[in-house]
């Protein structure tokens, strides 16, 4: 079952910041999030792990709740190259289920 | 560079004709994996290789094969292809043995059925 993010959209001026959810029914082992440009491929931003281990390129930071089944994406003093769609991917096997993504637009 | 690349990128078909689209990675990665993306269905999967000769299902399987013979190569096939596999297709890959860690991804592949 896809993993549930909120909200579905976010617009945002340069320089503000912005939260984006992820939960899930299904007790997890890992949160993966990826950033998509419009019409590019994903590119991978974080992966939370359970137990508290993260990895992560950039200077994005998440949480990761594994009794509520939830992670969160905090991205603060937003850019422009921010803009895009961002997708939440839950496993806790082999497979890899990602939520339908929430687009941020951000403007100068 | 090391890069994930697929074979075609765009592709025009018609219904009942097999085709197969290729994925490449030049980084040794094990883990490969087959995705499609849909308007508000973001990214679905349709396989994945633990390592060659390993293949398992992910959420869509239906109508589509794979086959990891090489550790490099993941082909995608459809052996008929109908109207509802339109759709702009991705492959990845990891090199986190074991999961489906960080993954990179290929620069797609758009197919129409008609």
């Amino acid at each position: 079952q896809q993993p549930v993010q909120s909200p579905q959209a976010v617009i945002l001026r340069e320089g503000e910041d912005a939260v984006i959810n992820c939960s899930s029914s299904k007790a997890l082992y890992s949160v993966h999030w990826y950033r998509q440009k419009h019409g590019e491929a994903p590119v991978f931003l974080m992966i939370l792990l359970k137990g508290g281990e993260q990895k992560g390129h950039e200077k994005i930071s998440a949480s990761f709740n594994e009794k509520k089944q939830q992670s969160s994406l905090y991205l603060t003093a937003s850019q422009l190259s921010y803009s895009g769609t961002y997708f939440c991917g839950t496993d806790n096997t082999d497979k890899l289920i990602f939520g339908t993504g929430t687009r941020l637009q951000v403007f100068p | 560079e090391a890069q994930v690349t697929q074979n075609p990128r765009y592709l025009i078909t018609v219904t009942g004709k097999k085709l197969t689209v290729t994925c490449s990675q030049n980084m040794n990665h094990e883990y490969m994996s087959w995705y499609r993306q849909d308007p508000g269905l973001g990214l679905r999967q349709i396989y994945y290789s633990m390592n060659v000769e390993v293949t398992d299902k992910g959420d869509v399987p239906e109508g589509y094969k794979v086959s990891r013979k090489e550790k490099r190569n993941f082909p995608l096939i459809l052996e008929s292809p109908s109207p509802n596999q339109t759709s702009l297709y991705f492959c990845a890959s990891s090199p986190t043995p074991g999961g489906p860690y960080e993954q990179y991804f290929g620069p797609g592949t758009r197919l129409t059925v008609t």
